[in-house]
């Protein structure tokens, strides 16, 4: 069993549409999650980054992690063509300065249809 | 400020040969991480520094893979003798709280 379970997709959506995207986990040591989104034939970019359990917002962005249920969500409000691309979840027990590996989920493919 | 840079952003090599990837960290990042990315995964881990000192090998997949930052910026990853399953995307990502990704380079091993 992997560490962080991510469902690959496709997804599809209709412009304006909420996105849920959601990855779960089996260690409880991690307290770092972050979501990143890849376009194809690029490397990751950082979207959100939250530490512990609670919601953070940032524009149409809203990650939620609920550590009792090992369960993280990304949510993206009035989807636009330009959201298309591959969502990766990564989580960690500390931050990185620390030299703690992320670990990835494979990755959810989001398809916005205009 | 400039990002996380990585050449070649594609390579082909032959089965067999020698290969060198290179990442320039964003200026100031002490922490520096490799991955490897197989089409429709997540990035794997590889190996970290922590400036000069390779702290963590521990997902290097065997003894051909070799990493290196000898000044503590610039990274390389030799891969000797390649084999097809070395295929993928190769990340370095560059850190102070939370990693910041290079483009990656595409290695093709035929």
């Amino acid at each position: 069993q992997k560490e962080v379970e991510q469902d690959p997709g496709p997804l599809s959506v209709p412009e304006g549409a909420i996105v849920s995207l959601n990855c779960t986990y089996s260690n409880s040591a991690f307290q770092y999650f972050m979501w990143y989104r890849q376009y194809s034939r690029k490397g990751p970019e950082l979207l959100m980054y939250t530490y512990s359990s609670g919601n953070k917002e940032d524009g149409r962005f809203t990650a939620q992690v609920d550590k009792s249920s090992k369960y993280i969500s990304l949510f993206i409000r009035d989807s636009q063509p330009s959201d298309s691309a591959t969502y990766l979840c990564a989580m960690s027990p500390f931050g990185s300065n620390t030299g703690n590996q992320f670990y990835f989920g494979t990755g959810t493919s989001l398809t916005v249809i205009p | 400020g400039a990002g996380v840079s990585q050449s070649p952003r594609y390579k082909v090599a032959k089965r067999g040969q020698d290969v060198a990837l290179r990442c320039d960290p964003i200026s100031g990042h002490v922490s520096l991480f490799w991955y490897q990315q197989a089409l429709g995964q997540g990035p794997e881990f590889l190996t970290y520094f922590q400036n000069e000192a390779q702290l963590d090998k521990s997902g290097l997949p065997s003894d051909r893979f070799f990493a290196e930052r000898p000044e503590g910026s610039v990274s390389t990853l030799k891969i000797q003798r390649t084999q097809q399953e070395d295929s993928a995307v190769y990340l370095c990502a560059s850190s102070l709280t939370t990693q910041y990704f290079g483009p990656g380079t595409r290695l093709l091993v035929l």
